[in-house]
């Protein structure tokens, strides 16, 4: 079966403790990319990468760092989690060029830090 | 950047009724999709229609590009089709995906 997965899909944790969210999808897509979802904001992109090893910042990249080492996945790092990272977290694919550019979403993370 | 509107920003419907949800983007696009949240907080994806007309059982869209909007219909709502509607579109100059604040549908039995 097609799809995004992300792992934890919930995490509670503590300010400072470093934590990886992790992303991976099965289609063979080039683009990959980082949202975050929060009230009253909506959805806003945090990182995302057009291919292995070329990434690129969003609209929100501070306080996060991305990583493509491999096609298939797309890690979130956060390497000292502050209470305003607080989201919901979505990774998302594409094939990322042509007439054939939808995307699709994993399931999302729950993250609160305290 | 690019903006997208969506209307009505809330709707409540009696089960089996229809209803238009409408999405208005302020530039030329090359992806439109509308996507349904549901009470998980997970994004499904209904339509990837960037123009023209699809239909997916009782969920139909058509996208007028040259007018720059979409429309999602649904037909026979049921409390399942409750949820959070989003469309999303990307520029034809970009990769971004950017949504509009979504229409919140609740169907009651």
């Amino acid at each position: 079966e097609a799809q995004v997965t992300q792992n934890p899909r919930y995490l509670i944790t503590v300010t400072g403790k470093k934590l990886t969210v992790t992303c991976s999808q099965n289609m063979n897509h080039e683009y990959m990319s980082w949202y975050r979802q929060d009230p009253g904001l909506g959805l806003r992109q945090i990182y995302y990468s057009m291919n292995v090893e070329v990434t690129d910042k969003g609209d929100v990249p501070e306080g996060y760092k991305v990583s493509r080492k491999e096609k298939r996945n797309f890690p979130l790092i956060l390497e000292s989690p502050s209470p305003n990272q607080t989201s919901l977290y979505f990774c998302a694919s594409s094939s990322g060029s042509g007439s054939d550019n939808e995307q699709f979403f994993g399931p999302g993370t729950r993250l609160t830090v305290l | 950047g690019i903006q997208v509107e969506q209307s009505p920003p809330d709707l409540i419907l009696q089960e089996g009724a229809n209803s238009t949800l409408r999405c208005n983007f302020s530039d030329s696009v090359n992806n439109l999709q509308w996507f349904h949240q549901n009470p998980w907080g997970q994004l499904i994806n209904l339509f990837y229609i960037p123009s023209g007309t699809k239909q997916n059982g009782r969920l139909s869209a058509t996208t007028v590009a040259t007018e720059r909007y979409s429309l999602l219909y649904i037909s026979s709502s049921q409390t399942t089709d409750s949820g959070v509607y989003f469309c999303a579109v990307t520029e034809t100059s970009g990769s971004r995906l950017t949504f509009g604040e979504g229409t919140q549908l609740t169907v009651n039995p």
